[in-house]
């Protein structure tokens, strides 16, 4: 099955300034690359996910970027502000084709500083 | 996005009883529905595949006596824990894939005493 490694576990930014997140997969046949945001007690929300057929998708202030030969992809948000402070989840297919669900990294803290 | 609506979302029971969580997908027709569970401050882990009219999958190490899984409509799966312990106090989360999005119930937090 998928392993779904993801860095960092916290992460603290100013607000208006950029964060990164990333994470790395193992399965190359993996196509399908979401990024979930839970708030404390909620369901994880999907805010944005990537195909593997393009290397970057942006939805205003938030951007994937995948890099397929190395095996990894990262959540980029610009602008940071208050209301983005969560939990961040990166997933991939739990078994490569995506018909059996996802795998999710172990998650990122994201602290936004006024 | 599609709906998916997990009830309750909060129970609290005795050691050694039985507790049945409902998932219904109240847009779409869910052939497949994905059962996670999460402890504090830790990521979703994938439990269960329930199937409809069929047996459910299980991951590794999870046992398919102590979780019980009914997938008998298109638009319901039941997850029932039984002779619950503390041990099996954690967020319990259903979740549906609608074409590659997959989406997610409200959650039941399970407090086992």
């Amino acid at each position: 099955g998928e392993n779904v490694e993801q860095h960092p576990s916290t992460l603290s930014v100013q607000e208006g300034d950029s964060a990164v997140i990333k994470c790395t997969y193992s399965d190359s046949a993996s196509n399908y690359f979401p990024w979930y945001k839970q708030e404390l007690g909620k369901r994880p929300q999907l805010i944005i996910d990537i195909r593997s057929n393009v290397g970057e998708k942006k939805d205003q202030r938030i951007a994937v970027t995948l890099n397929k030969t190395a095996k990894h992809f990262s959540l980029h948000i610009t602008e940071t502000q208050p209301e983005d402070s969560a939990v961040y989840f990166c997933a991939a297919p739990h078994s490569g084709g995506g018909a059996d669900g996802l795998t999710f990294g172990k998650g990122t803290h994201l602290i936004i500083q006024p | 996005g599609a709906v998916v609506s997990q009830h309750p979302s909060r129970v609290i029971c005795k050691s050694g009883t039985s507790v049945k969580i409902e998932c219904r997908s109240l847009d779409f027709q869910a052939t497949t529905m994905f059962w996670y569970r999460q402890f504090p401050k830790q990521s979703l882990m994938l439990m269960a595949t329930s199937n409809e009219g069929s047996k459910a999958t299980y991951e590794q190490g999870v046992e398919k006596d102590k979780f019980l899984i009914n997938h008998a409509s298109l638009t319901l799966s039941t997850l029932t824990v039984t002779s619950a312990h503390p041990e099996d106090s954690s967020f319990y989360i259903c979740s549906a894939m609608v074409g590659y999005g997959l989406f997610f119930g409200s959650g039941t937090q399970l407090s086992v005493l």
